[in-house]
């Protein structure tokens, strides 16, 4: 597509739910990331692929969380038994293969926990 | 712990001045360095990138890279209130694949 794609764009759900966010970057891009943004932060990594792979998970915040793509494509942001503290601003990135490229970064998924 | 660091304002400028935003790095590695903006309830945007030492203009734009000082500005000219937004620095760290660390944003407000 034309840009980084993700839905919901905006999700209330009630604490001990699961939630799926879905991330669909941009065509060629064979690098995809995750962040998150608290209100009035900055941005948290999470979670980075390269390809189907991830070598770097490390900003999951919790075992609740988990994530994966397929195809080289679309990604899958999964967030399970959801608390208050996980209400957020979930924004996906792309990037091209090869060197060192700033992110498109897509419109979010603003996350509410009640 | 890499760390990117930014004043977090308020940086108040009046419409046509220069506004002049700073951040420093912590990890001597880091190879490219970016400015995003960001309005209020939107994503970042990406408006400069900067690989070497120096200076690069863009438009109204110049980022400057100062490796030795582990250090990296965005000069905005002829500041408009349409320039009124949070701008992030974010730098790749070294051995980190594309992954970019990220500060936590200068806020810019041009007052009329």
């Amino acid at each position: 597509g034309a840009g980084v794609s993700q839905s919901p764009s905006n999700k209330v759900t009630e604490k001990g739910k699961d939630v799926e966010l879905r991330c669909d970057p941009i065509s060629g891009h064979t690098a995809l990331y995750w962040y998150r943004q608290s209100l009035g932060q900055g941005l948290e990594f999470l979670i980075y692929f390269q390809g189907n792979s991830a070598p770097d998970k490390s900003g999951l915040p919790s075992d609740r969380f988990s994530a994966e793509r397929t195809g080289g494509s679309v990604s899958t942001l999964t967030i399970q038994r959801t608390q208050q503290e996980d209400s957020a601003v979930y924004l996906c990135a792309s990037s091209p293969p090869g060197g060192s490229y700033g992110y498109t970064f897509g419109s979010g998924t603003r996350l509410t926990v009640v | 712990q890499k760390e990117v660091e930014q004043n977090s304002g308020p940086l108040s400028v009046p419409e046509g001045a220069i506004a002049s935003l700073n951040c420093t790095y912590s990890d001597r590695g880091s190879q490219s360095f970016f400015w995003y903006r960001q309005y209020s309830g939107k994503s970042p945007e990406l408006i400069m990138s900067i690989y070497s030492n120096g200076d690069k203009e863009d438009g109204r734009f110049t980022a400057q890279l100062n490796k030795a000082s582990q250090y990296v500005s965005l000069l905005i000219r002829d500041s408009q209130p349409s320039d009124s937004a949070t701008y992030l620095c974010a730098v790749n760290e070294d051995g980190g694949g594309n992954k970019l660390t990220f500060g936590t944003g200068t806020q810019l407000k041009v007052e009329l």
